[in-house]
């Protein structure tokens, strides 16, 4: 089945500051959304993005479909941007709704 | 518009019992999908279904089963729980069952099994 690779693992920044989460797949997609998994356990769709760019306030994402990558940017960012942010993936060959995540990138933002 | 609500919010089981999980979609949303999140496995895929159908499954044991009704809410059932199925499950909603849908996951139910 296809992989799919978070990095870095864990980020700690000051409030903000800006970074950006890689996300790595190993197979052709149509389907590519990134999450923010709040403390309570929700998942909070940020982006549906298979490929190109889009951006929601201080959030952006873009997706390379053809180098099998996606980027999210998180600008100024705030305490509570932190948490674990996945990246899902569905491949060509599913059939349905069937996303693989990725491990996630656990981000703590300190005041 | 209400969003995807799952039921209970945490619950304890023993080993051998069974658990009945249930999940209510977004309003007009067809397609639910369920998914089981652990410390060592990470997030993984149960089933999805769609139209009262199972269009997806997961590599879950024959312990795992689910359903979904004509009002497209979903129960998920595990029989003879054992430690290893404790876990947060989640749910989440589409509104059609395809590659293109975003999805929306409820808040998860918390299982403990003792």
């Amino acid at each position: 089945g296809i992989q799919v690779e978070q990095s870095p693992p864990d980020l700690i920044l000051q409030e903000g500051a800006n970074s950006t989460l890689r996300c790595n797949f190993s197979d052709s997609v149509n389907n590519l959304q990134w999450f923010h998994q709040n403390p309570w356990g929700q998942l909070i769709n940020l982006f549906y993005i298979p490929s190109g760019t889009k951006q929601n306030g201080r959030l952006s994402a873009t997706t390379v479909a053809t180098e099998r990558y996606s980027l999210l940017y998180i600008s100024s960012s705030q305490t509570t941007d932190s948490g674990v942010y996945f990246c899902a993936v569905e491949s060509w060959e599913t059939s349905g709704s069937r996303l693989t995540f990725g491990e996630g990138t656990q981000l703590t933002v300190n005041p | 518009k209400a969003g995807v609500t799952q039921t209970p919010r945490y619950l304890i089981k023993t080993r051998g019992q069974q658990v009945t999980l249930s999940c209510s979609p977004i309003s007009g949303h067809r397609s639910v999908s369920w998914y089981q999140q652990t410390p060592g496995q990470g997030l993984q895929f149960l089933f999805e279904y769609f139209s009262e159908t199972q269009r997806n499954k997961g590599n879950f044991p024959g312990r795992f089963s689910g359903r979904q009704f004509s009002n497209s809410r979903s129960e998920m059932n595990v029989s003879t729980l054992e430690l290893g199925d404790s876990a947060l499950y989640l749910c989440a909603s589409s509104l059609v069952s395809g590659r293109d849908e975003k999805l929306f996951f409820g808040s998860g139910t918390q299982l403990s099994v003792l």
